[in-house]
């Protein structure tokens, strides 16, 4: 069974500082993709980004940046000089890959409730 | 980019009605769509996997008799529920699969039951 983990519950920050949520897995599959998504108030998901498993590299888009690490199962998501607007709940999940009839199907993490004080 | 559309955004229904919750893709074809719920301050849980033209798959511990799940065309589902009672009350949540891409979600139905 394939299982997400994000310890951190709750985290505050003030304006300017940089952030790492923690995001660990499980899954038997050998090939896998794992996402990170941002639900602000309003209740929608928005996408951030989607990582194949085969695929290390670690990937930065503008203040984002997502360290995979599958020696430890983990999935990181740093954001670089937090602003007021990136308060929200940020969810880590993971999904069979793409050929897989499975794919689509998430399995997410509790969430990381992120409050980015002025 | 893939559009996900869900309607309607919110509803109130009295305890005891039914409501209907529709899932669109606006500019692809869906052949697997997915419902997802989501509790006050909780994860989401994915409830069903629909698929067009035959019936839906429900993961353990959802009612499919409670939970409706009509996927007709290739554009559209739609999340039936039926007899609504207070603990229904939720956040529901759609997503569509196009097999190699990111994985697109509609904005979600507030779901009060009273």
């Amino acid at each position: 069974a394939q299982k997400v983990t994000q310890a951190q519950t709750e985290i505050s920050v003030v304006e300017k500082e940089d952030v790492t949520l923690d995001c660990v897995y499980e899954t038997r599959d050998t090939t896998y993709y794992l996402f990170w998504y941002k639900q602000p108030p309003s209740g929608e998901l928005v996408f951030l980004i989607r990582r194949n498993s085969f695929d290390e590299q670690n990937e930065i888009s503008g203040r984002y940046s997502w360290n995979f690490q599958k020696s430890t199962s983990s999935f990181n998501f740093t954001i670089t000089a937090s602003q007021v607007v990136d308060s929200a709940v940020y969810f880590c999940a993971l999904s069979e890959a793409s050929g897989g009839t499975s794919y689509g199907k998430l399995t997410f993490g509790q969430g990381t409730i992120l409050t980015v004080h002025p | 980019g893939a559009v996900v559309s869900q309607h309607p955004s919110w509803v109130i229904c009295k305890s005891g009605t039914s409501v209907k919750i529709e899932c669109r893709s606006l500019d692809f074809q869906a052949t697997t769509m997915f419902w997802y719920r989501q509790f006050p301050k909780q994860s989401l849980m994915l409830m069903a996997t629909s698929n067009e033209g035959s019936k839906a798959t429900y993961e353990q511990g959802v009612e499919k008799d409670k939970f409706l799940i009509n996927h007709a065309s290739l554009t559209l589902s739609t999340l039936t529920v039926t007899s609504a009672h207070p603990e229904d009350s939720s956040f529901y949540i759609c997503s569509a699969r196009i097999v190699g891409s990111p994985l697109h979600f509609g904005n979600g139905t507030r779901l009060t039951v009273t």
